[in-house]
């Protein structure tokens, strides 16, 4: 069966720190890999999405994400996170998603 | 602007006592889909229509139900609430079950 795994439950960082995320699932055969990011008040909403071709995909809001297939990873980057960013992210591969992971970004 | 619509964005309802949720889309898309979201859990996905193609999950319990009237509707029936069902409920619509998804604000389920 498939499962998506997201290792960091809380992260915490100051603003103008730099973030990745992690995201690992399980599954053989081709996948569509996504980030969705929910802000406070908000409902879920796509950051950015994976299909095929360059394995570096950019976002809305400066994000990216890098697919290595041989690592079964789509971690989510960013150089430098703003307080804006605080919401909580969610990886998905079609449609089975992680369990997110809370940032909170402190001016 | 074309949306996803939840209604009601919060329910109430008596163990036992039937609830049904109700999930609206303006984007004409073939697939819609129903989660079950507890806290600090990841959405759980209950079922799924592609166009009027119902599909269960195989872990989802007897008690959730799902009817898709129309392209624009679907509805999702829990037939005797327990405790344990008291959760956010998610419903996304989507072109294709590959592409990305749409979410509503969700209904938020508490049994008493």
């Amino acid at each position: 069966a498939q499962s998506v795994s997201q290792h960091n439950h809380h992260v915490i960082l100051s603003e103008a720190a730099s973030l990745e995320l992690g995201c690992n699932y399980s599954y053989g055969g081709t996948v569509n890999l996504f980030w969705y990011v929910q802000y406070p008040g908000q409902h879920l909403q796509l950051l950015l999405k994976y299909f095929s071709g360059d394995p570096l995909v950019k976002g809305i809001k400066g994000f990216e994400a890098e697919f290595i297939k041989s690592k079964f990873s789509f971690n989510l980057r960013k150089p430098s996170v703003q307080w804006s960013d605080t919401a909580e992210y969610f990886c998905a591969v079609t449609m089975r998603f992680g369990a997110g992971t809370r940032l909170t970004v402190k001016p | 602007d074309a949306m996803v619509i939840q209604n009601p964005r919060y329910q109430v309802t008596q163990f036992g006592k039937p609830v049904t949720l109700s999930c609206s889309q303006t984007l004409n898309h073939n697939v819609m889909y129903w989660y079950q979201q507890k806290s600090s859990q990841a959405p759980k996905l209950l079922f799924h229509y592609y166009d009027k193609d119902f599909n269960n999950e195989a872990d989802t319990p007897d008690n959730f139900q799902s009817r898709r009237p129309n392209t624009s509707f679907c509805f999702l029936d829990i037939r005797s609430p327990g405790l344990g069902d008291a959760a956010m409920y998610l419903c996304a619509t989507s072109i294709g079950v590959y592409n990305e998804q749409f979410f509503g604000p969700g209904t938020r389920l508490t049994v008493l």
